[in-house]
């Protein structure tokens, strides 16, 4: 089965800084999505980016989808306190039947400094 | 979007105890998703629970461990059987909704821990 990995595990910014996540994944996908999860509790969807998509923005974030690397990037611009939280990358599988059979990355612990 | 309802939020349990949790979606939906995440470790996806049928289980994860109802299009229970310190996890139930299918929406999940 595939698998989702981001890098960096953690990562420590000022407050106004950028924040930028990566996930590597293994097989083919239809889409790639990103969750946040605040302290261990339910993840929130933040965007989805389909396979033939390179770029998508939503709000202070930036997502980017290479497929022939099989990677994405998840950019956080002008970071707030707020933002501290864990980033999950998530796949499908390309041909799969069924929607909400996620494969997670292990995520990216983000601390943003006030 | 939908809202989900899961409870407990969270729970300390002996080995050998079972517990169940349940979730509440506030609209009706087909599919309900069970996930598990590990102490620090990312989601594994337990089964899915389909409305009157049994649930289908992943690689890894049985019936008699982790028995599954769904009475209805809005409820979903989850039970975790003889409990050891290694089921000790978040237990996340989520479900798709509304235009985009692809998207899951997460309850609050229960963290469960066993002594």
């Amino acid at each position: 089965s595939q698998q989702g990995e981001e890098d960096p595990q953690a990562l420590s910014i000022q407050e106004g800084e950028n924040a930028t996540m990566n996930c590597s994944y293994k097989t083919s996908i239809n889409n790639l999505q990103w969750y946040r999860q605040n302290s261990g509790r339910g993840l929130v969807h933040l965007i989805l980016i389909r396979s033939n998509e390179r770029e998508k923005h939503s709000g202070r974030l930036r997502v980017t989808l290479d497929t022939s690397k099989k990677s994405s990037s998840l950019l956080i611009t002008a970071s707030r306190a707020a933002d501290t939280a864990s980033y999950f990358c998530a796949t499908d599988a390309k041909g799969g039947t069924s929607y909400g059979k996620l494969t997670f990355g292990q995520g990216t612990i983000l601390t943003v400094h006030p | 979007s939908a809202v989900i309802s899961q409870k407990p939020s969270r729970d300390i349990c002996q080995r050998g105890t079972s517990l169940t949790i349940q979730c509440q979606v506030d609209s009706q939906v087909t599919m309900m998703f069970w996930y598990r995440q590990q102490p620090g470790q990312s989601l594994t996806l337990i089964a899915t629970a389909n409305q009157g049928s049994e649930a289908t289980y992943e690689s890894g994860f049985v019936i008699d461990k982790f028995p599954i109802s769904r009475p209805n299009l809005t409820f979903s229970t989850l039970t975790v059987s003889n409990m050891s310190p290694e089921d000790s996890s978040i237990y996340l139930c989520s479900v798709v909704s509304g235009p985009h299918p692809e998207k899951l929406f997460f309850g609050s999940g229960t963290q469960l821990s066993v002594l």
